[in-house]
């Protein structure tokens, strides 16, 4: 059974820090997904990584993925505090429709 | 170009009684899939339409039910509710099946069960 694991599931960091999001899961993958959630509102895409050594970036976030590992992380460099919501996770199972999503981890960036 | 639309965007319903939630995608995408997400449960899959088809359907009891039209616009029913239906239902439309692509996501339809 897939199984995808978030941490950490909450973060607070100072503005102007980095850190990393780690996304692991249980079975073989061919691609994995990363959203933001705002309080309130809906799911909106940031990455979708489709190989082993796919590496995606996009302003302070980078992504990337260890097929090998079965690995995803998200790297937030520089934190505003734009940054600050909740950042989920979803693989696919290899050769499978079916996708599971992590826990999420709840961002807030403090000034 | 319009996102995803989900109808209603809340609503208050008692045990017992069905409800109909409606989602149309974005112009064009013909796979429609459908997420509850809960506090407690995190976002879980229900069901993924294509083509007027089912094609996946996640570890859901036979209450939740759902449909897609030609036009490729999908709805979700869930009868004889219970509270712990209570949830933001989540419709997601891609161009091909849900799997293979990006998934846009509509706002949402926030169910509460009293």
């Amino acid at each position: 059974e897939l199984k995808v694991e978030q941490n950490p599931l909450f973060l607070s960091m100072q503005e102007g820090k980095n850190y990393t999001i780690y996304c692991n899961y249980s079975t073989t993958s061919d691609r994995l997904y990363w959203y933001r959630q705002d309080p309130g509102k809906s799911l909106e895409s940031l990455f979708v990584l489709l190989s082993n050594g796919a590496v995606k970036q996009e302003g302070r976030l980078m992504a990337s993925l260890d097929t090998k590992a079965r690995l995803s992380t998200l790297h937030i460099t520089a934190a505003v505090h734009d940054l600050s919501a909740t950042y989920f996770c979803a693989v696919v199972l290899y050769n499978n429709n079916d996708m599971r999503f992590g826990a999420g981890t709840r961002l807030t960036v403090k000034p | 170009k319009a996102g995803v639309t989900q109808t209603p965007r809340y609503l208050i319903k008692t045990r017992g009684q069905q409800v109909t939630l409606s989602c149309s995608p974005i112009s064009g995408h013909r796979s429609v899939s459908w997420y509850q997400q809960t506090p407690g449960q995190g976002l879980q899959f229900l069901f993924e339409y294509f083509s007027e088809t089912q094609r996946n359907k996640g570890n859901f009891p036979g209450r939740f039910s759902g449909r897609q039209f030609s036009n490729s616009r999908s709805e979700m029913n869930v009868s004889t509710l219970e509270l712990g239906d209570s949830a933001l239902y989540l419709c997601a439309s891609s161009l091909h099946r849900a799997n293979t692509g990006e998934l846009f996501f509509g706002e949402g339809s926030r169910l509460t069960v009293l």
